[in-house]
């Protein structure tokens, strides 16, 4: 499978706090994108990073790729109850038009 | 401006019995892919309709076909229903062939009994 993987699984932080996840995939990428869901519903659309940039930055979000680890990281700073959700990562592969998701963050922030 | 919306919200099959599931894209938008949530995973590709035609397909099989209009809404049919075609189905649209920002409906919970 090409899909890629979130790590950690789950996190639980305080309100205020930093939350950092990690994705790593398998193939070479056009981009890699971050999306939220909420509650196994719709998902929406975080921030997208091509495979040429290092750094992105999107009010309190940060996404990090490195493209020789084949991974990527999103900071969320001072964290919020209403991010708790899940948290995806998504690739689409210099190879075709199609796209794969990580397996998710489970993240859970406590007020 | 109207987002992504797909209907039924929800649908209660029961197996060997077929699916009609459909997808209205953001406005503007043109391209439609469909995705295959399991409860605890992430969305699996199922396939990508652009210009009314099936452009990518992920690895389902052939009783997961689908439909573009001209007015770029999209059908995904699944025929001879599996227990296992128990999931959330997403659609999401996007501008233009390829992968970029999508946005996406809310699902259509499917179980098979």
């Amino acid at each position: 499978s090409q899909q890629g993987e979130e790590d950690p699984q789950a996190l639980s932080i305080q309100e205020g706090e930093n939350a950092t996840m990690n994705c790593s995939y398998k193939t070479s990428i056009n981009n890699l994108q971050w999306y939220r869901q909420n509650s196994g519903r719709g998902l929406v659309h975080l921030i997208l990073i091509r495979s040429n940039e290092r750094e992105k930055h999107s009010g309190r979000l940060r996404v990090t790729l490195d493209t020789s680890k084949k991974s990527s990281s999103l900071l969320i700073t001072a964290s919020r109850a209403a991010d708790t959700a899940s948290y995806f990562c998504a690739t689409e592969p210099n190879t075709g038009n199609q796209f794969y998701f990580g397996t998710g963050t489970s993240l859970t922030v406590i007020p | 401006d109207a987002g992504v919306t797909q209907s039924p919200t929800h649908l209660i099959k029961t197996r060997g019995q077929q699916v009609t599931l459909r997808c209205s894209p953001k406005s503007g938008h043109d391209t439609v892919s469909w995705y295959q949530q399991a409860l605890g995973q992430g969305p699996q590709f199922i396939f990508q309709y652009y210009e009314e035609e099936e452009r990518q397909r992920g690895n389902f099989p052939d009783r997961f076909s689908g439909h573009q209009f001209p007015n770029y809404s999209s059908e995904l049919n699944v025929n001879a229903l599996l227990l296992g075609d128990s999931a959330l189905y997403l659609c999401a649209s996007s501008l233009g062939q390829g992968i970029g920002e999508q946005f996406f409906g809310p699902g259509t919970r499917l179980t098979v009994l």
